[in-house]
């Protein structure tokens, strides 16, 4: 089983929708969570820091469930722009040192 | 902007030859990484570094090394390039607030 897992998509929604994606994690010491976005054929950069109180940014919401090992990216109003692959990164110390990767979660939004 | 530059955006080199791979960070981060990037396989580990003269083996170290001789300069080598090696490299530093990478090398060995 991998350390962190996530529904690879691809995810095809129109504009406007509502998308949320899942990602879990194995270690229950993990303790900094972050979703990173990845056009295609760049580098992978940081869109939010995840809180055990969740947090928002704009139309992008994250949400941390320790007691179920899972966090959450929450996508309100899509848009084309929103195209992207979606990484979910797992840290065991807070000093963000050696992350875990997942996979990523294709998102194509479509007019 | 705090920045993680790696020296070439595109590299064709032979079988055989000794590769090198720079990469310079601005931000004074101790922690600095090698990820190699294929379609369907992810980011993965190649090697990794707390401080300087620091190394660490990731998950797919074989047939690579590193060198860290100051803070800011992270480098990677491929000691003899195979053609299972050409591949989409990814430099990152990290500090509190996660990884700054690179915008990548893409390396083909032919």
């Amino acid at each position: 089983r991998k350390e962190v897992e996530q529904d690879p998509g691809p995810f095809n929604v129109p504009e406007g929708a509502t998308v949320a994606f899942n990602c879990t994690y194995s270690n229950s010491a993990s303790q900094s969570f972050f979703w990173y976005r990845q056009d295609c054929r760049k580098e992978p950069k940081l869109l939010m820091s995840v809180y055990s109180s969740g947090n928002e940014d704009g139309r992008f919401t994250a949400q941390l469930n320790r007691a179920s090992q899972y966090i959450s990216l929450l996508i309100r109003d899509s848009k084309l722009s929103d195209s992207a692959t979606y990484l979910c990164v797992v840290n065991g110390r807070t000093n963000a040192g050696k992350s875990t990767f997942g996979d990523g979660t294709t998102l194509t939004v479509k007019p | 902007d705090v920045k993680v530059t790696q020296s070439s955006r595109y590299l064709v080199k032979r079988t055989g030859e000794k590769v090198f791979l720079e990469c310079v960070q601005d931000m004074d981060h101790e922690n600095m990484f090698w990820y190699r990037q294929d379609p369907g396989l992810g980011l993965r580990l190649i090697y990794f570094s707390y401080d300087v003269k620091m190394k660490e083996k990731g998950d797919i170290p074989e047939g690579y090394s590193v060198s860290r001789e100051k803070k800011e300069r992270f480098s990677l080598i491929l000691e003899s390039a195979s053609t299972n090696q050409t591949s989409m490299y990814l430099c990152a530093s990290s500090g509190v607030y996660g990884y700054t990478f690179g915008s990548g090398t893409r390396l083909t060995v032919v």
